[in-house]
């Protein structure tokens, strides 16, 4: 079974600094798909962004890039000038991209809550 | 578009009592979630489906059932409550690959 494991529970940054959180993921599959969601205290959980795993060009979506290493099974999330409405937790999770086998189910991390200090 | 809407937004169940989460999506997708998240964790698949009158159960099925008998629509029955149970359960819908929109969430507590 796909593993997704995020080994900081909490991160803080300074507003306008970078941030970057740590996510690996273990699999067999070459073909999957990568995403960090944030959940803010409303709980919405919102996609940040995403990764196909055949696509070697690193994802980003304007102040939010990914570091997507296949070898190293690793996809980080860089957060630049981080701002207040940045602080959530987000998650790290990973879906198979066969849909005969998986049906595109998402296995989450344990989330990492990012702190954001004016 | 709505997106992904759940009711109720909360709810207080007793132990034993029976209720139904529901979900629905007008994004007309074929793939709808079922997700709870416990405190301090990430979120775990319930039950699943992949279409009307196909469902499949998730890591964690045991206390629930589903049923899906239109696109748009995928009810969560918890059977005889627990306070296992007590989480906030979340709905989510998607095309084939991958990306998931997700509910507001439903927060349960069994006392």
């Amino acid at each position: 079974a796909q593993t997704v494991t995020q080994s900081q529970p909490e991160m803080s940054v300074q507003e306008a600094e970078t941030v970057t959180l740590s996510c690996t993921y273990d699999t067999s599959e070459s073909d999957y798909y990568l995403f960090w969601y944030k959940q803010p205290p409303s709980r919405q959980m919102i996609l940040v962004i995403r990764q196909e795993a055949y696509k070697q060009q690193n994802a980003t979506e304007n102040r939010f890039s990914v570091n997507f290493q296949k070898a190293a099974k690793s996809f980080s999330l860089k957060i630049s000038d981080s701002q207040l409405g940045d602080a959530a937790m987000y998650f790290c999770a990973y879906s198979d991209g066969n849909s005969g086998g998986s049906n595109y189910k998402l296995t989450f991390g344990k989330g990492t809550l990012l702190t954001v200090n004016p | 578009n709505a997106g992904v809407t759940q009711t109720p937004k909360f709810r207080i169940l007793k132990i034993g009592q029976s209720m139904t989460l529901q979900c629905a999506q007008d994004m007309n997708h074929n793939y709808m979630y079922w997700y709870r998240q416990d405190p301090g964790m990430g979120l775990k698949l319930i039950y699943y489906s992949v279409g009307a009158g196909i469902t499949d159960k998730g890591e964690v099925p045991n206390g629930y059932n589903v049923s899906r008998s239109t696109t748009e629509d995928f009810p969560l029955r918890l059977e005889l409550a627990a306070p296992s149970q007590t989480s906030v359960y979340f709905c989510a819908s998607s095309w084939a690959f991958g990306e998931q929109y997700f509910g507001p969430g439903t927060r349960l507590t069994v006392t």
